[in-house]
């Protein structure tokens, strides 16, 4: 079945740009009804959407992180990346890559989430 | 800031049933965009856990269930089991955001 994996550094400094990638396993990003997408959750927080990517690479991101979020699509790696510019210590949190499915009458879930990976911004 | 508003916690004992609420606004719930529902237990990755305002995923069990209504939305847990104590979040989509995904702000159930 498809698998998400987040990879990338766990420790920025601040005002540097944040870089991560999503490999998807087990089936071809390009197939399908699907978009890919970007989550975080601080520590003891709640969950705070990104950002979205079409394989076509249209992309839709947060208007509060807009101005420093870049996604990206990889389709012969079979991955999707994100770069969040800028960061500082309030981008301290687990980024979880996500599959959107779409579910005929019933609109565009979340349905396979990679297992998270703590990013910490700290000089 | 979050758009679609949770209670920050919920409680029962074993084999009660509980509810959450999930209250949007006409540019997310009210606006007739679906519902689902995500539950996290305490270190993993949220799980989809209800699409479609009131669909469950293949291996969901029946005691979970939802439903919507006009700008709201709300998961019911029957028969609360010591396993179901996590967080849940309800997700959206909002119009006004530049076609942004939404979260709730979670809730804790916690089995007493």
């Amino acid at each position: 079945q498809v698998q998400l994996q987040e990879s990338g550094p766990g420790l920025v400094k601040p005002s540097q740009t944040l870089s991560l990638t999503c490999t998807v396993s087990g089936g071809s990003i390009s197939s399908g009804s699907y978009y890919w997408s970007w989550i975080r959750q601080p520590a003891g927080k709640g969950l705070e959407w990104i950002g979205r990517i079409y394989t076509s690479g249209s992309t839709n991101y947060n208007p509060s992180l807009k101005s420093r979020v870049t996604i990206s699509v990889d389709t012969s790696k079979n991955q999707f990346s994100l770069k969040l510019s800028s960061v500082t210590a309030a981008d301290t949190a687990v980024y979880y890559c996500a599959r959107v499915s779409y579910y005929d009458s019933s609109g565009y879930a979340f349905d396979i989430w990679g297992q998270g990976t703590m990013v910490t911004v700290s000089s | 800031q979050s758009v679609l508003t949770q209670p920050p916690s919920v409680s029962g004992a074993p084999g009660q049933r509980v509810t959450i609420s999930c209250t949007g606004s006409s540019s997310n719930i009210g606006a007739g965009y679906d519902v689902h529902w995500y539950q996290q237990l305490p270190g993993t990755a949220p799980k989809l856990l209800i699409y479609g305002n009131s669909n469950r995923p293949s291996g969901v069990p029946d005691r979970f269930s939802g439903s919507k209504s006009g700008t709201s939305a709300s998961l019911a847990i029957t028969g609360l089991q010591a396993e179901d104590e996590a967080d849940y979040y309800c997700q959206s989509y909002d119009s006004s955001l530049s076609g942004s995904d939404v979260f709730g702000t979670g809730t804790k159930v916690t089995v007493l």
